[in-house]
């Protein structure tokens, strides 16, 4: 119950194009739900992140669908840009159990020009 | 301002040695979370403190992790009798806790063990 699951393992698409990465959730305790991107040799860089009582939140071209009754999130990257290549993590974590994120496996990203 | 800084980057280390890891938070965050990445397991959480005090040490592999806080600020996690499988890629992250939930990593140590 404490797993978050996602896909695709990986990811390639064109420069311009919309790169989508899915989560699913079963633990409806969760009530934050960030994404992580990482680059080769460095730590997770928080992207965005959404809260459960909105379904969608966008900054720049990424942005969060949340589907509260589905239990499931995605992150979408609108015009990819080959710098975005890198892995993407979504997490999931509730103030019930001290804010520790419970991470998905990753999805590596390449946008090729 | 200065983010999540973590030392040392690498650490090559003999099996059976200890080791200690050390991360300095950002500063006035009261939160630090420690994660472990490896090629098998993810992200995984180990130990969360608030404070200099460690609520939830559930992610603790073994009892040769142990983890302190001191000051509200730096944090060290020590391994000790170092594995093999402890080989992995040991990251530190902080938040003002609360309400604020997002939380910053540092780049990581990479603990090799040979």
């Amino acid at each position: 119950q404490q797993q978050v699951k996602q896909s695709p393992q990986s990811l390639i698409v064109q420069k311009g194009g919309i790169s989508i990465i899915n989560c699913a959730y079963e633990n409806t305790a969760f009530d934050y739900f960030p994404w992580y991107q990482q680059f080769p040799g460095k730590g997770p860089a928080l992207l965005i992140a959404i809260r459960p009582d909105v379904s969608e939140k966008k900054e720049g071209r990424f942005t969060i669908s949340f589907n509260k009754s589905a239990k499931q999130f995605s992150l979408h990257i609108m015009d990819s840009q080959p710098g975005d290549s890198a892995t993407y993590f979504c997490a999931a974590s509730g103030t019930y159990n001290t804010d520790k994120l419970i991470f998905g496996t990753g999805t590596r990203l390449q946008v090729f020009p | 301002g200065a983010g999540v800084s973590q030392s040392p980057s690498n650490k090559v280390t003999e099996k059976g040695k200890d080791v200690e890891l050390r991360c300095d938070p950002i500063s006035g965050h009261t939160a630090l979370y420690w994660y472990r990445q490896s090629l098998g397991q993810g992200l995984e959480f180990l130990i969360y403190f608030q404070g200099n005090s460690a609520p939830d040490k559930s992610g603790l592999p073994s009892d040769r992790f142990s983890a302190e806080r001191t000051g509200g600020s730096v944090s060290t996690l020590t391994i000790q009798r170092t594995q093999q499988e402890d080989s992995a890629v040991y990251l530190c992250a902080s938040s003002y806790g609360g309400r604020a939930r997002e939380q910053y990593f540092g780049p990581g140590t990479r603990l090799t063990v040979t």
